[in-house]
């Protein structure tokens, strides 16, 4: 079982939705991170918080907004969505916060299907 | 050039056969290298780091070549359940600094 948890599994939602993702971890780690992983493809990195502040933004649209309110919980709010945007969302966490030299902990994903 | 590249596969190996994955990188300056599987719909998970010593787990064993600028897995006594996508990572640069980058995945298939 993973140890870090992610909620919904699966979402479905319109373009003119919002909702939001939720990803828990209770190992302490000081790192969190989403990906987007379409199918066949490798995880894209799309936001780092290292110590609850953002510290990277790989230039993801802002119809993706993340938000750290501890160290255990990252979220991702979705707005405006597009069909594109149908994907896994994995979050992840790290002990470390070089984002180098610890390993990552995937979450199961969420599956996000926008119509 | 992109920063981790792996042969996509497929590779089709029957049971208790021994199959080798490379995987190159282009960031002479990457540290840290990892193995990661991925069953189909599911995360990734850590298969093992990659020491410059090499690494050793059980059936499963990781090598880096620094000179040649790549890492392998070998893997023997293959197994039905080895089947699943190796996702190889290492590192990029950008202007937050290195990042781990993982490598399209190679793709094993195992079978009876």
């Amino acid at each position: 079982d993973t140890e870090v948890t992610q909620t919904p599994k699966h979402l479905v939602m319109g373009m003119t939705n919002k909702k939001s993702l939720k990803c828990e971890q209770h190992m302490g780690h000081r790192a969190m991170y989403w990906y987007k992983q379409k199918a066949k493809k490798p995880p894209e990195l799309m936001f780092v918080y290292s110590y609850e502040k953002l510290s990277i933004n790989e230039s993801v649209p802002s119809r993706f907004s993340p938000e750290c309110p501890n160290s255990s919980l990252l979220n991702l709010h979705l707005h405006a969505l597009q069909p594109e945007d149908s994907a896994l969302y994995l979050c992840a966490s790290s002990q470390g916060t070089s984002m180098v030299d610890s390993p990552l902990h995937f979450g199961n994903g969420t599956r996000l299907t926008v119509t | 050039r992109k920063e981790v590249e792996q042969d996509p596969g497929p590779f089709n190996v029957p049971e208790g056969a021994t199959v080798a994955f490379n995987c190159t990188y282009s960031n002479s300056a990457s540290q840290s290298f990892f193995w990661y599987r991925q069953d189909c719909r599911k995360e990734p998970k850590l298969l093992m780091s990659v020491y410059s010593s090499g690494n050793e787990d059980g059936r499963f064993t990781a090598q880096l070549n620094r000179a040649s600028q790549y890492i392998s897995l070998l893997i023997r006594d293959s197994k039905l359940s080895d089947s699943a996508t190796y996702l190889c990572v290492g590192t990029r640069y950008n202007n937050a600094g290195n990042m781990l980058t993982f490598g399209g995945g190679t793709r094993l298939m195992v079978k009876p």
